[in-house]
């Protein structure tokens, strides 16, 4: 089962413009993961978040989390034609290993 | 090195067939995951080893069985699948040194004829 949800389900911008993906969820979370994916490949970790923090940047991503809201965006600034990809949001709970992931934005940057 | 390895990368077998996806990390990571990834969907988990025990199963149908002989190797049997379990089968890993933090290999890409 699915514990998150993003939105949009996809997402084509210009390159050079910033593009925003958000992430629901249903249940307490120790914390919450942004993945890449491109093209059937394997997952690449973007960034973590802990529940108890509210924002994270690394690089051109900036993540927040709401914990009240039980939802998280990811941000990506000044697109490139290599950030074209799906991303996925997935969350961990307290207590235990189970990692769920979201439905995924599939994003893609026109150059 | 934050590297997990899969072979094979691809897998075509029939229904009738027994084979074995590989999984390995030398990261010193104590759970490993197996999850199942359809075209345009998210991971879906299927088995997560803790410390070398199964310690979730996502009511996975029996013709997978995984298998972790050691920490550091991760095996999932396939028998008798059928043409819908063709998919991309990802292998994960994470903790100890490496924290929360998820790994994952390149993947396999099995078809089912």
């Amino acid at each position: 089962s699915q514990q998150g949800e993003e939105d949009p389900q996809a997402l084509s911008i210009q390159e050079g413009e910033n593009a925003t993906m958000n992430c629901s969820y249903k249940t307490s979370i120790n914390n919450l993961q942004w993945y890449r994916q491109n093209s059937g490949r394997g997952l690449v970790h973007l960034i973590l978040i802990r529940s108890n923090e509210r924002e994270k940047h690394s690089g051109r991503l900036r993540v927040t989390l709401d914990t009240s809201k039980k939802s998280s965006s990811l941000l990506i600034t000044a697109s490139r034609a290599a950030d074209t990809a799906s991303y996925f949001c997935a969350t961990d709970r307290y207590r235990d290993d189970k990692i769920i992931f979201g439905k995924g934005t599939r994003l893609h940057i026109l150059p | 090195d934050t590297e997990v390895t899969q072979t094979p990368k691809h897998l075509v077998m029939g229904m009738t067939n027994k084979k074995s996806l590989k999984c390995e990390q030398h990261m010193g990571h104590r759970a490993m995951y197996w999850y199942k990834q359809k075209a345009k969907k998210p991971p879906e988990l299927m088995f997560v080893y803790s410390y070398e025990k199964l310690s979730i199963n996502e009511s996975v149908p029996s013709r997978f069985s995984p298998e972790c002989p050691n920490s550091s190797l991760l095996n999932l049997h396939l028998h008798a699948l059928q043409p819908e379990d063709s998919a991309l089968y990802l292998c994960a890993s994470r903790g100890r040194g490496g924290g929360e933090t998820q790994y994952f290999g390149p993947g396999t890409r099995l078809l089912v004829l």
